[in-house]
């Protein structure tokens, strides 16, 4: 079974400009997070999407957006990119959120540079 | 303070040894997990505990629900466990992770 994948592995661009990140979460599963970790510090939450809907948003501007398909897989877009946004984004899915009981399987990430 | 504190940040330790990670949390958690990173940035989960303990491998986690702690062990550490661990939890309602910043362990040969 296909785990978690994310693209483009590696992401680089300009100051001012947008990125779009890709996230296909394993089979099965409806939700889908995105988390930030940038160079030096512990990850941060960014955003959950389930069944399409947005479920909670971490405490980022809202040029951070995305998006989740009706094949459950996820966008996440960043608009007039800084240089603060440099980092590792990780993209983590799960089967039935609210019973608590079931796994998390994170993807192996895209990481933006912004120059 | 944060949510989820781990202990200690950093730790070295001889190959064979026994190794303890310590983790606290301030909220009500409906499970915990204990994550690895390696250099690289990949995470694989290593266990989801809501009560009790659990065990794969040399790996053990424990978790105490009244005390809000949790413990990651490993048994017979080896170079290969080098890595970050971090311990998340998943609060009641919310289906995200609050994250510790990681105890970043190495194993010497």
């Amino acid at each position: 079974e296909a785990g978690v994948t994310q693209s483009p592995t590696h992401l680089i661009k300009t100051r001012g400009q947008q990125a779009t990140l890709r996230c296909s979460p394993i089979s099965g599963h409806t939700s889908v997070y995105w988390y930030q970790q940038a160079l030096g510090l512990g990850l941060q939450f960014l955003l959950w999407y389930d069944e399409g809907e947005e479920r909670n948003r971490g405490n980022f501007p809202p040029r951070f957006s995305g998006r989740q398909f009706p094949n459950y897989s996820s966008e996440l877009n960043v608009n007039a990119l800084e240089l603060e946004d440099s980092a590792l984004y990780l993209c983590a899915s799960s089967l039935v959120w609210a019973r608590g009981r079931d796994g998390y399987t994170f993807g192996s990430g895209t990481r933006l540079t912004v120059v | 303070k944060n949510e989820v504190e781990q202990s200690p940040q950093n730790l070295t330790a001889q190959e064979g040894e026994f190794i303890t990670i310590n983790c606290s949390y301030s909220v009500g958690i409906s499970a915990l997990h204990w994550l690895q990173q390696h250099p690289g940035g990949g995470i694989v989960s290593l266990f989801m505990l809501s009560s009790g303990k659990k065990k794969h491998g040399r790996l053990i986690a424990t978790i105490n629900i009244q005390e809000k702690h949790s413990s990651l062990h490993i048994t017979a550490s080896h170079p290969r466990d080098s890595a970050v661990y971090i311990c998340a939890v998943r609060r009641g309602s919310q289906g995200n992770l609050i994250f510790g910043k990681g105890t970043k362990l190495s194993v010497k040969p």
